[in-house]
């Protein structure tokens, strides 16, 4: 069974930039969370979609906004980028219960 | 306040030694608790998820206690070896919501 992926896996985008993430969860899960790590503030979960729904949504700006399609894939995107987003961007995925799969992670660098 | 901490952030130890890693939350009202491994640069691997239910899950190697009164769970790893050595997480859902809150990781080296 394939696991979590996500695209691309490397990205450089220069401030003012916008840019999209993409993730493809396992076979048969429908939910998809996506989390944001730095070195200085750790995981940080931004959002959660299930059923094409926006079900959970963490702190962070406006600019961060995510969606997710029929096949349950899902994207996120973030526009007017700042130094601050170079980040690992994860998303994971689940069935229905609790537990979660992660994907290796898109490294974004803004410059 | 919902958090979750990692203590120590660092850990170094000979080969073969068994090791136990702590994640302290502050509320004691959760739903699961998850650990999870990481390797430098790279996504993060479900090692055990306990349920609120659960006093401790074993996989191997690993035990993952938790003990909700005190507000803490622990990761118990027995016979370590080089290839053990990562950043692991503890990470916690409280019954308010549907999101996970992860500590800030403990980096364990395990030397040959």
């Amino acid at each position: 069974k394939a696991g979590v992926t996500q695209t691309p896996r490397y990205l450089i985008k220069t401030r003012g930039q916008q840019v999209t993430l993409s993730c493809s969860p396992i076979s048969g899960h429908r939910s998809v969370s996506w989390y944001q790590q730095t070195p200085g503030q750790g995981l940080q979960f931004l959002f959660e979609y299930f059923s094409e729904t926006q079900r959970n949504k963490g702190n962070f700006p406006g600019r961060f906004s995510g969606r997710q399609f029929s096949n349950s894939r899902s994207e996120m995107n973030v526009s007017t980028l700042e130094l601050g987003d170079s980040a690992l961007y994860l998303c994971a995925s689940s069935r229905t219960g609790p537990e979660q799969y992660f994907g290796p992670g898109t490294r974004l660098t803004v410059t | 306040k919902q958090e979750v901490t990692q203590i120590p952030a660092a850990l170094s130890v000979p080969e073969g030694e068994n090791l136990v890693l702590n994640c302290s939350f502050t509320d004691s009202a959760i739903y699961n608790l998850q650990w999870f491994r990481q390797d430098p640069g790279k996504g993060l691997t479900s090692l055990l998820l306990i349920q609120s239910s659960q006093r401790e899950q074993t996989s191997g190697r690993l035990n993952a206690s938790l003990d909700k009164s005190s507000g803490r769970s622990t990761l118990y790893i027995a016979a370590s070896q080089p290839g053990d050595s990562a950043t692991y997480l503890c990470a916690v859902v409280w019954n308010t919501g549907n999101q996970f809150y992860f500590g800030t990781g403990t980096s364990l080296t395990v030397i040959p």
